[in-house]
């Protein structure tokens, strides 16, 4: 079974700019969350989405945003780029049947902003 | 709020040493407990889940204990190699059934040779 793929993997931006992160899930499983990694702030969680619907949200301002289509693929957008906004991008899928499902985490995309 | 810490925030061995590795979260009323590796610039790689009624998971060379009472887990790894050099990383649910996870900062461990 294919693991969680996430395109691309690397981006280099300028600020100002906005970028679409895309996200593919295990197949099978309906719950994508994004998190953000930095080495200052370490890994802090986005959003999740399941079924087509945002079911978490963690502490980022309205520039970031995402969304999940019905074949549970996920993007996620960030509007007018900061430079503090450069970090790895990881999301991750899982079943999500129960409190004790494992979370598949992909490679993740490295954003550059300049 | 959950938090999660790590300590040490890095640790050099010698190959074919025993260690440990911990954990602690602020609130106890967790669901289960996710340890993960990551290798630099890449993602994480799920190493052990151990579920809140569970008190020990095991995987090859890499043993998990959960003691929620004490907020405290350990990630005990055995006859180290160079190929575990990576971080590790604990992670809990934020709430229970929510799929968002409160990660510590990791343990970045060296086996050197």
């Amino acid at each position: 079974k294919a693991g969680v793929t996430q395109t691309p993997r690397y981006l280099i931006k300028t600020r100002g700019q906005q970028v679409t992160l895309s996200c593919s899930p295990i197949s099978g499983h309906r719950s994508v969350s994004w998190y953000q990694q930095t080495p200052g702030q370490g890994l802090q969680f986005l959003f999740e989405y399941f079924s087509e619907t945002q079911r978490n949200k963690g502490n980022f301002p309205g520039r970031f945003s995402g969304r999940q289509f019905s074949n549970s693929r996920s993007e996620m957008n960030v509007s007018t780029l900061e430079l503090g906004d450069s970090a790895l991008y990881l999301c991750a899928s899982s079943l999500r049947t129960s409190d004790t499902d494992t979370q598949y985490f992909g490679p993740g995309t490295r954003l550059t902003v300049l | 709020k959950q938090e999660v810490t790590q300590i040490p925030a890095a640790l050099s061995v010698p190959e074919g040493e025993n260690l440990v590795l911990n954990c602690s979260f602020t609130d106890s009323a967790i669901y289960n407990l996710q340890w993960f590796r990551q290798d630099p610039g890449k993602g994480l790689t799920s190493l052990l889940l151990i579920q809140s009624s569970q008190r020990e998971q095991t995987s090859g060379r890499l043993n998990a204990s959960l003691d929620k009472s004490s907020g405290r887990s350990t990630l005990y790894i055995a006859a180290s190699q160079p190929g575990d050099s990576a971080t590790y990383l604990c992670a809990v649910p934020s709430q229970g059934g929510s799929e968002k996870l409160v990660f510590g900062k990791g343990t970045k461990l060296t086996v050197n040779p």
